[in-house]
């Protein structure tokens, strides 16, 4: 069965601090992997989505993410945290067909002023 | 333009009393899920339903059932609640914005927090 892994719940930043999120998933065939944020009092909104191609993709608010196909990872990336990036974040993985998503256990970020 | 609707936002049953949540979307999306949302596991689905007149079972569908109403609604019922299901659930719907990978890009409602005492 398909599982998702995020490597840490809570992650507490300085503004200015560099951000990595860990996320692995267990599937075997092809993925569609993405990033969810759910920020205080807001709905769950995308944040960045892979399909296939650049490895590397982009999202809103300066986020990025790596898929790495070997390690089954699709780590999330910012070089700069805002105060306003605190929120919690989900890895999510869909499999070919797309409608089963299954979610990470999530991350909530906490960045200090 | 709404997008995704839940009622209520709030409910507090007893054991054993039934409910039902409702969700509604105006995108005009095919598919539409139920997720349920609890510390430390994250969303895990309980029912979808990849078109109007399907549904299939999700990771955790026992205690549930769901009706696809029409194209824009999908409730999610609970006949006898219990306190394990306690918990806040959320509403999807989505968008095949990839045929080849059959990707689903999803759109959330706000939620409904519900409290089985």
């Amino acid at each position: 069965a398909q599982s998702v892994s995020q490597h840490n719940h809570h992650v507490i930043l300085s503004e200015a601090a560099s951000l990595e999120l860990g996320c692995n998933y267990s599937y075997g065939g092809t993925v569609n992997l993405f990033w969810y944020v759910q920020y205080p009092g807001q709905h769950l909104q995308l944040l960045l989505k892979y399909f296939s191609g650049d490895p590397l993709v982009k999202g809103i608010k300066g986020f990025e993410a790596e898929f790495i196909k070997s390690k089954f990872s699709f780590n999330l990336r910012k070089p700069s945290v805002q105060w306003s990036d605190t929120a919690e974040y989900f890895c999510a993985v869909g499999n070919t067909g797309g409608f089963k998503t299954i979610f990470g256990a999530g991350t909530r970020l906490f960045v200090k002023a | 333009n709404a997008g995704v609707t839940q009622t209520p936002k709030f409910q507090v049953l007893k054991t054993g009393q039934s409910m039902t949540l409702q969700c509604a979307q105006d995108m005009n999306h095919n598919s539409m899920y139920w997720y349920r949302q609890d510390p430390g596991m994250g969303l895990r689905l309980i029912y979808y339903s990849a078109s109007e007149g399907t549904t299939d079972k999700g990771e955790v569908p026992n205690g549930y059932n769901v009706s696809r109403l029409n194209k824009r609604e999908f409730s999610l019922r609970l006949e006898s609640a219990a306190p394990s299901q306690t918990s806040v659930y959320f509403c999807a719907s989505s968008e095949l914005v990839r045929a080849v990978s059959g990707a689903n890009v999803l759109t959330f409602g706000a939620g409904s927090r519900l409290t089985v005492l």
